[in-house]
């Protein structure tokens, strides 16, 4: 078992451009989602999807869209990348009212 | 919306001696609460969690408590090792489900040998 996989690891781009992060769990996982981590600002859920075809708000979900593709893959896109979305960012999964297992992260730098 | 406040935000600790990381929320609403470790360049991992109809939890030398009176939740590690050192976050979830987590800022655990 892979676990959470995420690509790709690092990022760079410039503002305006668009990119999509990706995210699979072979866990056989309903629930999935999508956080950034700033420094001291612990992780701030950007979306999630509580099974497939559906998608809901997190905290912070402006500038971003999401597309649960099917149960194993959770995509991230940033249409038109801002300084200001320089972060990493982790997708995670979990059955119902179960722990959360967390990807390794894409480190993301838009200049 | 929830707000999840953590103290300290660093804390260097004797190998041995024992750790206490402290997390208050505030929405009473709230009765999901784990505890996340991340190492270096790796994506958070739990450690334990405590759901509000539970006042403490003990795995091994890891141990949460819940005071749902007063909102806080505390980490306790004892008898510390240099492998405890990382970055701890708290988090609390409205709810039955654990969807909608908000994590604290996270403490940074330095084990002294």
């Amino acid at each position: 078992n892979a676990g959470v996989t995420q690509t790709p690891k690092f990022q760079v781009l410039k503002t305006g451009q668009s990119m999509t992060l990706q995210c699979a769990q072979d866990m056989n996982h309903n629930s999935m989602y999508w956080y950034r981590q700033d420094p001291g600002m612990g992780l701030r859920l950007i979306y999630y999807s509580a099974s497939e075809g559906t998608t809901d708000k997190g905290e912070v979900p402006n500038g971003y869209n999401v597309s649960r593709l099917n149960k194993r893959e959770f995509s991230l896109r940033l249409e038109s990348a801002a300084p200001s979305q320089t972060s990493v960012y982790f997708c995670a999964s979990s059955l119902p009212n179960n722990e959360q297992f967390f990807g390794p992260g894409t480190r993301l730098t838009v200049l | 919306g929830e707000n999840v406040e953590q103290h300290p935000s660093t804390l260097s600790v004797q190998e041995g001696d024992s750790a206490v990381i402290k997390c208050t929320y505030s929405d009473s609403a709230s009765n999901y609460f784990p505890w996340y470790k991340q190492e270096l360049g790796k994506g958070p991992q739990l450690i334990i969690d405590i759901r509000s109809n539970v006042g403490e939890k003990k795995d091994q030398r890891i141990a949460v408590t819940l005071n749902k009176t007063a909102k806080h939740f505390s980490l306790h590690i004892t008898e510390t090792q240099p492998e405890d050192s990382a970055v701890y976050f708290c988090a609390a979830s409205i709810g039955f489900g654990n969807e909608k987590l908000t994590f604290g800022t996270g403490t940074r655990l330095t084990i002294i040998p």
